[in-house]
């Protein structure tokens, strides 16, 4: 069973505050991906991987970094968070064959910046 | 611009059925994902399309048209237990960052 699990699962920071969510995936996929998720808005790409080293820009990464240490491990960075920022992150893992069309997702992390 | 769009909400009947319209307006198509997501938890994926026509897939089928740039999820004998939000997704390529995400449409199924 493929699995993505993500932590933690939910966090109150304060604005300014450092900010690291974690996803871990035992698919051996290349692909990783981080999504937020706002009512209205659907689910948006910050940032992605294309493997252990890569980190790429997605649609919305102002605000965020990104760190792919390993195959199975990618982080979220918020260096200085902001309540904008609140809302709920998925991260995801996929195949970079794209067959299937299919992402497997964590079960989020739903993040408050006071 | 690119763009994938839902509907907000649908609402059915236990018993009857459900389509979910998407419709799409992307620089390519590589295929069209549909997921389900109940709330609070996570999407899960159920489709893949790429080629025009219907898939059957037993409790749904889905349809597509590349030419319309339509597809729609079809949920057939809804139970209660259907009512979620259903998401759209088109691969405009191959690659990492290549899924856009419709907004999701909420289907509520009553008794």
């Amino acid at each position: 069973e493929a699995a993505v699990t993500q932590s933690p699962r939910n966090k109150v920071a304060v604005t300014g505050g450092k900010v690291t969510l974690s996803c871990n995936q035992t698919n051996n996929h290349n692909n990783m991906y981080w999504y937020r998720q706002d009512t209205g808005h659907g689910l948006r790409l910050i940032h992605y991987s294309y493997g252990a080293g890569s980190t790429e820009k997605g649609d919305i990464p102002d605000g965020y970094k990104a760190s792919r240490p390993s195959q199975e491990n990618f982080s979220l960075i918020l260096e200085l968070a902001t309540p904008s920022q609140t809302s709920v992150y998925f991260c995801a893992s996929g195949d970079d064959r794209g067959l299937t069309g299919q992402l497997y997702f964590g079960e989020g992390s739903k993040l408050t910046v006071l | 611009g690119q763009g994938v769009e839902q509907p907000a909400k649908l609402m059915s009947v236990e018993g009857t059925f459900a389509r979910v319209n998407c419709t799409y307006s992307t620089s390519g198509f590589n295929g069209l994902s549909w997921y389900q997501q109940r709330e609070g938890q996570a999407p899960v994926f159920l489709s893949y399309v790429v080629l025009d026509g219907l898939k059957d897939s037993g409790h749904f089928s889905t349809f597509l048209s590349r030419s319309n740039g339509y597809s729609y999820l079809l949920l057939t004998e809804l139970q209660i237990k259907d009512s979620a939000s259903y998401l759209c997704a088109v691969r405009v390529a191959q690659g990492g960052r290549a899924l856009i995400f419709g907004t999701g449409t909420t289907v509520s199924v009553s008794p």
